[in-house]
């Protein structure tokens, strides 16, 4: 059973456009969440994160949104850059989360010039 | 400042065969782990470690063991390789929420 669902296997944007990733999750444990992103051949690196007693959390180009009673995040590019063509995973972590982290399977983004 | 560190970062193996996948970090930290990527997959943690001398299962811990005994030094093995576990083998240590991977081992069992 997924506790982290990203349903979008990929999304192609075009430069300079805003890029949207979705991620669901189905455990209420969870009460922070993180945006990794991963280049072919390279580990995952760490983007974005947000706590649950939040609802925005802004970075440069990159804003995670949460919505807890929906369960759902999501994660805006804007704008787009040919940089940020990569899997961009969601990961979720609970009660300070010494087990690990809960990771959806990813959405490649790609942009396009 | 390395950051994560892993050795080798590819590997052909026989099934039958063993192997250990080595991962160093220098950032002092006491959380370290173990994740498996298979194609169309999320990273799924193996073992995961809390502190040196500690080890607990993850979530497919099946077919790998792993070993702490310095707290820089996060060590997983394979005993007797199947093709099942042909896959890449990230590592990753982790300061408050945020994990800092490894950049992976590539491994395939024949």
């Amino acid at each position: 059973d997924q506790q982290v669902k990203q349903n979008s296997p990929s999304l192609s944007v075009q430069e300079g456009r805003i890029s949207i990733l979705n991620c669901d999750y189905t455990n209420s444990m969870f009460d922070y969440f993180l945006w990794y992103k991963k280049y072919p051949a390279e580990g995952p690196t760490f983007l974005i994160s947000i706590s649950s007693i939040k609802d925005k959390n802004e970075d440069g180009r990159f804003t995670v949104f949460l919505n807890k009673s929906a369960k759902h995040l999501s994660l805006h590019i804007v704008p787009s850059q040919p940089g940020d063509s990569a899997v961009y995973f969601c990961a979720a972590d609970s009660g300070g989360g010494a087990d690990g982290l809960t990771f959806g399977k990813g959405t490649h983004l790609i942009i396009q010039p | 400042n390395a950051g994560v560190t892993q050795t080798p970062k590819f590997r052909v193996l026989k099934t039958g065969q063993s192997m250990t996948l080595l991962c160093a970090q220098d950032m002092n930290h006491e959380y370290m782990y173990w994740y498996r990527q298979d194609p169309g997959m999320g990273l799924r943690l193996i073992h995961y470690s809390v502190g040196e001398g500690t080890t607990a299962k993850g979530e497919v811990p099946d077919g790998y063991n792993v070993s702490r005994l310095k707290k820089q030094n996060f060590l997983l093995g394979l005993e007797s390789a199947a093709p099942s576990q042909t896959s890449v083998y990230f590592c990753a240590s982790r300061e408050f929420y945020e994990q800092y991977f490894g950049p992976g081992t590539r491994l395939t069992v024949t």
